[in-house]
């Protein structure tokens, strides 16, 4: 079966100093995977997706960058974090058959002071 | 582009009292739709799904059913728990597309 896995859990980091979150999956191979931000009590905004190993697409221009350097392997990084980019972290791989259907990691909660 | 509607919350009900959270979607083609569920501090979890047309998904007693003609996905639950407390998300996937669009989640809060 499939898993998929997100570090750290929870992270406080003072705004300007850098961020690295990372997600991986087991189980499949050559996923198509996602990265979201969830802000309070908001709807989720796909920051970037990847169908392949240094494939990278970013949906909203912003502080962040992501890359890929393994198959099962997305980071999500930042060189000088904001206040804005404090949120709830969420990976995400993608199934197309039978349902189309995205699987998420538990999420990693960013607290940006 | 698609797009999915769903009704701001947040819900606030008794137990066991019964729960619609509607959904409506634009889209091109056959979506396949979705709801998902996050609860408290967690990530999202795909609660059920249907693929096609008048296709009904049910789980753990929520159910929705596709419907073409109002471009709708509406959930329901006879009876609510306390435990059903958590944020309701639409989505729907285009057919042959990889992207998931969501609606902007329903927060639910059961009263006991």
């Amino acid at each position: 079966s499939q898993t998929i896995h997100q570090w750290p859990a929870t992270l406080v980091q003072p705004v300007g100093s850098p961020l690295s979150l990372e997600c991986t999956v087991e189980g499949t191979s050559n996923p198509n995977l996602y990265w979201y931000r969830q802000a309070a009590g908001r709807g989720l905004q796909l920051l970037f997706y990847s169908v392949g190993i240094g494939q990278i697409s970013s949906e909203v221009p912003q502080n962040l960058s992501a890359s890929r350097p393994q198959d099962r392997q997305f980071i999500l990084s930042s060189k000088k974090l904001l206040l804005s980019d404090s949120g709830f972290y969420l990976c995400a791989w993608y199934r197309q058959t039978p349902m189309n259907e995205q699987f998420f990691g538990p999420g990693t909660r960013l607290t940006v002071l | 582009g698609n797009s999915v509607t769903q009704m701001e919350g947040p819900v606030t009900l008794s137990e066991e009292a019964f729960l619609t959270i509607n959904c409506t979607y634009t889209a091109t083609g056959y979506p396949s739709l979705f709801w998902y569920v996050q609860y408290p501090g967690e990530g999202l979890q795909l609660l059920l799904k249907a693929t096609k047309a008048d296709d009904k998904g049910s789980n753990k007693g929520f159910e929705a059913t596709y419907r073409k003609e109002t471009t709708s996905f509406h959930l329901e639950k006879g009876s609510v728990q306390v435990s059903d407390s958590a944020v309701y998300f639409c989505a729907l996937s285009g057919a042959g597309g990889f992207k998931t669009i969501f609606g902007a989640g329903t927060r639910l809060f059961v009263k006991a």
